[in-house]
């Protein structure tokens, strides 16, 4: 079991860039989650996926935010135009009905 | 919407010392999480609850699920250094897209002191 995967571990990018983050999901797997972590704000859920379906993007910040889940073995989530507001940790996270949340190792954006 | 309560939001012990750690909600939960994170990580998964009353151990950690299924506790007896962390307590229901999504706490920093 490799766990949830996510790339790049790392992103420092400028303003107004766009920026694409990755995660790969745990085999078998059905649901899929984005969250945002800061610490003023703490863990905050974006968005989730149940068989490859958006389920609830109540959490999505702004329309500068977007999620994609191709497949089961893919998601994205995409931040265009980039703000500095936008710097925190991105965690992915994936379950199935009967286990609970895997977390991903994270992706750190720093926007300057 | 749902809400978790966790308390407290930071701890300093020393080694060796015992710590306790709670969530309540403003609303039932039928399952309760806690997860611990390091520092450059993601949350990891310590205990699952999903019985009303239920006590459950890992190791040095016991965790249990309050009967009014508003509650849970997280203890941790004889802490090491590497018990430094932030503990994270989630509740969720079986949403009706069956999906199990989560509500976490604010979280309890632990400092483990020599």
């Amino acid at each position: 079991d490799a766990g949830v995967i996510q790339s790049p571990r790392h992103e420092v990018t400028e303003m107004g860039q766009e920026v694409t983050l990755r995660c790969k999901p745990i085999s078998g797997h059905n649901s899929l989650f984005w969250y945002r972590q800061t610490m003023m704000r703490g863990l905050e859920l974006l968005i989730y996926f149940n068989n490859n379906v958006p389920i609830d993007d109540s959490g999505m910040p702004e329309d500068r935010f977007s999620a994609k889940m191709p497949n089961a073995s893919f998601s994205t989530l995409k931040i265009q135009p980039s703000e500095p507001r936008d710097s925190a940790v991105y965690f992915c996270a994936s379950s199935t009905r009967d286990r609970p949340y895997t977390f991903g190792s994270g992706t750190r954006l720093t926007v300057v | 919407g749902q809400q978790l309560n966790q308390s407290p939001q930071s701890m300093f012990i020393q080694e060796g010392e015992d710590v306790s750690m709670n969530c309540t909600s403003s609303s039932i939960f039928n399952t309760w999480l806690w997860y611990k994170q390091d520092p450059g990580e993601g949350p990891v998964l310590l205990i699952a609850l999903y019985k009303a009353g239920e006590l459950t151990s890992n190791g040095r950690l016991t965790a249990q699920f309050g009967i009014t299924r508003k509650d849970s506790f997280l203890n941790i007896s004889a802490s090491i250094p590497s018990d430094v962390g932030i503990y994270f307590c989630a509740g969720s229901l079986i949403s009706s897209g069956s999906a199990r999504q989560l509500t976490f706490g604010s979280g309890t920093q632990l400092t483990v002191l020599p």
